[in-house]
């Protein structure tokens, strides 16, 4: 399976919640990023955290990173219609530096 | 220039033919990627370059596949005898520094539909 993994495959929350998604991966990294991507084109980078860092924060993003878990975490707070897009963790192994692997996202909906 | 640019937006060709995709990275960054992404599913990591140099080409589909990259700038991902299979979103990403270490910014993408 794919070195990123993302939990769940798909989410729907209602406008002002909190949104949480996951990702696993498998050999020891660089580097993991989130990007979101709307509508099947374009994606947009969200943030980078990299192997030393266990928290990162912007505007209404959290992501957390735990290497002796192997996993990352995206936190969307005060979610807004406009989130809705898929979104997805990638990673570059220090092994393979530049061979990114992306995982198949998670799919977040937000209701007006 | 402002960000990836790739080109064509959308490529509709028929099987048998073949097509090359075109990638302008942001000016100055030193690495580029090649990706691909079938409907409703993630990236597919195809290849990178660091300037012209592309250390692992292990990531393409096939010996169909083959791409470019010259001047430490453009990139071009060439199919040759396109197959139905091969009908994707082409997306190109750049990044400073080191490949894989740094942030990377997409273009658009090429829609390629192989009839």
């Amino acid at each position: 399976s794919q070195q990123g993994e993302e939990d769940p495959q798909a989410l729907s929350i209602q406008e002002g919640e909190n949104a949480t998604m996951n990702c696993s991966y498998k050999t020891s990294i660089n580097n993991l990023q989130w990007y979101r991507q709307n509508s099947g084109r374009g994606l947009v980078h969200l943030i980078l955290i990299r192997s030393n860092e266990r928290e990162k924060h912007s505007g209404r993003l959290r992501v957390t990173l735990d290497t002796s878990k192997k996993s990352s975490s995206l936190l969307i707070t005060a979610s807004r219609a406009a989130d809705t897009a898929s979104y997805f963790c990638a990673t570059d192994g220090n092994t393979n530096a530049g061979k990114s692997t992306f995982g198949d996202g998670t799919t977040l909906t937000v209701k007006p | 220039g402002a960000g990836v640019s790739q080109s064509p937006s959308n490529k509709v060709t028929e099987k048998g033919k073949d097509v090359e995709l075109r990638c302008d990275p942001i000016s100055g960054h030193t690495a580029l990627y090649w990706y691909r992404q079938s409907l409703g599913q993630g990236l597919e990591f195809l290849i990178y370059f660091q300037g012209n140099s592309a250390p692992d080409k292990s990531g393409l589909p096939s010996d169909r596949f083959s791409a470019e990259r010259t001047g430490g700038s453009v990139s071009t991902l060439t199919i040759q005898r396109t197959q139905q299979e091969d009908s994707a979103v082409y997306l190109c990403a750049s990044s400073f520094g080191l490949a894989g270490m740094e942030t990377q910014y997409f273009g658009p993408g090429t829609r390629l539909l192989v009839l």
